[in-house]
């Protein structure tokens, strides 16, 4: 079946400007995952849902940063005031497993934000 | 505070080379260990789960075991479509709903 699709795969920003990351998880997966990736580091946890209900946003750098998933299927990462720091790949991941069982993560193949 | 440290950075190898690449992990209560591999521009794949001290995975020429404070990748008789990066990551008790990742391994397989 279909994988995590990611919406854009490209993404330029002015700095300052505000700017929303989708994110289409596979069909009835539970949970879903928000990570950061630097360029030539591991991800790095930004935020988790399970279902509908976030859960953990800990990850989350500061307060510019939104997560949501509304009714539990399709995710949104919005950015606002960009800034340079900002620029990496925001990789979306979902898994079939509650957080309690630990399991293998389903990643799409992110968007890479650049802000200028 | 839960780690991963991946070694080494990078590695070089001539096609049909066998070699390994190292994860060594600090965690407070381990649930799983995960080894992904990442393409450029694309996201990590999953390859395996380890649960316990003394498993040990296959796939193809990729073979993944583990310890109490480590786990290796072991690649034998590379191929070039080997290349690639090479993430370890690992759930733990405290770690809540977080997978955490190592830098990765950057692998190069020369024909």
């Amino acid at each position: 079946g279909a994988g995590v699709s990611q919406s854009p795969r490209y993404k330029v920003a002015k700095r300052g400007q505000d700017v929303a990351l989708r994110c289409d998880p596979i069909s009835g997966h539970v949970s879903l995952f928000w990570y950061q990736q630097a360029l030539g580091q591991g991800p790095e946890f930004l935020t988790y849902f399970q279902n509908e209900a976030q859960l953990d946003k800990s990850g989350l750098p500061s307060d510019r940063f939104f997560a949501e998933r509304p009714e539990g299927s399709v995710s949104t990462l919005k950015i606002q005031r960009t800034q340079q720091e900002d620029s990496a790949v925001y990789l979306c991941a979902s898994s079939p497993l509650n957080w309690d069982t630990p399991g293998p993560l389903h990643f799409g193949n992110g968007t890479r934000l650049t802000v200028t | 505070e839960d780690q991963v440290t991946q070694s080494p950075e990078a590695l070089r190898l001539q096609e049909g080379e066998s070699s390994s690449l190292n994860c060594s992990y600090t965690v407070s209560g381990l649930r799983g260990l995960f080894w992904y591999r990442q393409d450029p521009g694309k996201g990590p794949e999953f390859l395996f789960t380890l649960y316990s001290a003394g498993e040990e995975k296959e796939k193809e020429r990729l073979k993944a075991t583990l310890t109490k404070k480590e786990s290796f990748l072991h690649i034998t008789a590379p191929k070039p479509e080997d290349s690639a990066t090479y993430l370890c990551a690992v759930q733990a008790n405290t770690g809540g709903f977080k997978t955490i990742f190592g830098a990765g391994t950057r692998l190069f397989v020369k024909a």
